[in-house]
């Protein structure tokens, strides 16, 4: 049972454009909502987090979105960029962050220039 | 370096050898978490410790794998009697433990089980 599921396994984005990653979650106690960006051979990198208590979190070309009614979360990056190419992974936990994550299976983006 | 510091960063051991993963936090972080990831697979909740609490063992997949923190900070992960499928990326992480404070991640210890 994937409490976090990432449906995109990999996407495709233009030099410069928007890349959205979406991410849904199923069990509603979960109350934090984090992004990690991941190269090969390297741990994931925390990229930008999210409280239930906030719909819109952004940090220079990062912003994520949460929708909780739908249980859905989506990074935008604005605009892409060549090094963003990496493996992203989203994540989720209860008690605002000091509980174990739970984590998505990972999309790649790739960014083409 | 200030970071998650994990070793050996790679290992590779015949089925059935013991195994022994290091990992050191973050300078003042009180709470620890160990991860793996196998091939094509997200990342997958093994044990967290947190200050002197006990620890939560729940996502230990076998009582072969067992894990200590000596000292709040060092923390060691052994998997006894190792299994083909014990292979995978170990990842550990520390945070403060605040709210909404995101954990950091080492570089993990790849594991590969022959």
């Amino acid at each position: 049972d994937q409490q976090v599921k990432q449906n995109s396994p990999s996407l495709s984005v233009q030099e410069g454009r928007i890349s959205i990653l979406n991410c849904d979650y199923t069990n509603s106690m979960f109350d934090y909502f984090l992004w990690y960006k991941k190269y090969p051979a390297e741990g994931p990198t925390f990229l930008i987090s999210i409280s239930s208590i906030k719909d819109k979190n952004e940090d220079g070309r990062f912003t994520v979105f949460l929708n909780k009614s739908a249980k859905h979360l989506s990074l935008h990056i604005v605009p892409s960029q060549p090094g963003d190419s990496a493996v992203y992974f989203c994540a989720a936990s209860r008690n605002s962050g000091n509980t174990p994550l739970v984590f998505g299976k990972g999309t790649r983006l790739s960014v083409i220039a | 370096g200030a970071g998650v510091s994990q070793s050996p960063s790679n290992k590779v051991t015949e089925k059935g050898k013991d195994v022994e993963l290091r990992c050191d936090p973050i300078s003042g972080h009180t709470a620890l978490y160990w991860y793996r990831q196998s091939l094509g697979q997200g990342l997958e909740f093994l044990i967290y410790f947190q200050g002197n609490s006990a620890p939560d063992k729940s996502g230990l997949p076998s009582d072969r794998f067992s894990a200590e923190r000596t000292g709040g900070s060092v923390s060691t992960l052994t998997i006894q009697r190792t299994q083909q499928e014990d292979s995978a990326v170990y990842l550990c992480a520390s945070s403060l433990a605040s709210v909404g404070r995101p954990q950091h991640f080492g570089d993990g210890t790849r594991l590969s089980i022959l």
